[in-house]
This record gives C-alpha cells, structure tokens and sequence, in this order.
C-alpha cells in the first residue's frame, strides 16, 4: 500500500539513550519532514527536507538529527533522550504535484524515562 | 513568518447539527491552505486544499471550506455532523512564493460530538 510507514509504533527509552525513528515513503515525494505532537501544542516541525541530500531545521530541532540519503528514507535520530521528548512524533511526505498536501505516518509513541 | 490560528481549543455540537471551525491564517500572499483530520491513536488525513480558483472548495467525508482574502480565514464547514466525526482538526498553510513547502499548523480544534 503506497503511504508513509513510521517504525516503531512505541518506545519506551531511558534518559541518555539514542534512537533512530525510521520513515519512508514510496509515493515519489520529494518533500519530507519530522512533526513532534504535545497535548495543546498542535504540530511543531523538528527537520525537514526538501529532496535527497538536502535537510534543514524546522521549530524545535535541538536533540535531533536528520539525514535524506534517498529520496524514500528520513530518519529521525535522537542523540541522547531526555524526559522533554517523550512525545508523538509524525513523518509526513508531499509533492508539488500533489499541490503540498501531506501524507501523514501513523505515528511513533516515545516515552523516555 | 505564515502563521495559523484556530481560536477554539474545544466545540461541542450534536449530532445532525451544522458546523464550523474557524481558520485564520498570517501571510502576505494567497497560501496554499488545507484541513486535516485526526482520529484517536491516528495520523493526520487531508480533508481539502485550497490555492486558487473557486473560493469554496469540497473534500472528503462531506466536508467543504471556505476561502475569505478579505478575513484571511479559511473555515471549514459540515452541515449535518456525524457521531464519526468527533475528531481533532487542523488547519494548515504552504506558502505559495519560495520558502520551504513544509506546512505550518495551527493547534487544532477538539470536535465533540453529542448523540
């Protein structure tokens, strides 16, 4: 099924510890970004990239890291957790051709404690 | 800087009721201008765009918006609301004249639907 896929649905990590979010996309998009999700925050846009090899920062990046080695993959990499970044976070991918409506992941659950 | 305000947090109707969220953007030309919808535990799913042409437009599940240059607002409309619909909506802006093409969200509006 084409659409963004967002692994792992859940994680829980300990204060200090790094992870990778992975998202990719097979619908060809060339604009991909990282949204983190807080109750009353709406959406804040962490990274964003708008084609392969080309990253930059959005809202809230402080804490983590993106790369876009290919068009389909836009890992979310989180240097050492800290308890602010429990949180929602969501992958979403859109085109121009598609007049930038975004596809939308569904979504990692990260706890860290 | 775009921006988006949605002024409620929370609305209340009952159900086979009429709708409307309220939508103002910040932005010195015309937007490209969406709403989401997100259910409980889900992604966002787009409901509608609008970037030119007929200031109304429609869009799924029986949803439609429209455009105001003048108000700078893009509200969203249903006019018979279904128990499904209780949902979290948000409105969105691309711009439309350079910049990222990544869109900016308002906080969203809580839609609670009374049987």
């Amino acid at each position: 099924n084409a659409g963004v896929t967002q692994t792992p649905k859940f994680q829980v990590l300990k204060t200090g510890q790094s992870m990778t979010l992975q998202c990719a996309q097979d619908m060809n998009h060339e604009y991909m970004s990282w949204y983190r999700q807080d109750p009353g925050m709406g959406l804040r846009l962490i990274h964003y990239s708008v084609g392969a090899g080309i990253t930059d920062q959005g809202e809230v990046p402080n804490g983590y890291n993106v790369s876009r080695s290919t068009t389909e993959d836009f890992p979310l990499r989180l240097l050492s957790a800290a308890p602010s970044q429990t949180s929602v976070y969501f992958c979403a991918s859109g085109s121009r051709d598609r007049g930038y409506g975004y596809t939308f992941g569904s979504g990692t659950r990260l706890t860290v404690v | 800087a775009q921006s988006v305000t949605q002024p409620d947090i929370h609305i209340t109707v009952s159900e086979g009721a009429s709708l409307e969220l309220r939508c103002n953007y910040s932005y010195g030309a015309t937007p490209y201008l969406f709403w989401y919808v997100q259910s409980p535990g889900q992604g966002l799913q787009l409901l509608l765009k609008y970037f030119s042409g007929d200031t109304l437009v429609q869009g799924i599940k029986g949803f439609e918006a429209e455009f105001k240059r003048s108000q700078s607002s893009f509200n969203l409309r249903k006019p018979s609301v279904h128990w499904s619909d209780a949902a979290e909506y948000f409105c969105a802006v691309v711009s439309a004249s350079g910049g990222s093409y990544i869109p900016t969200f308002g906080r969203g509006t809580s839609l609670i639907v009374h049987p």
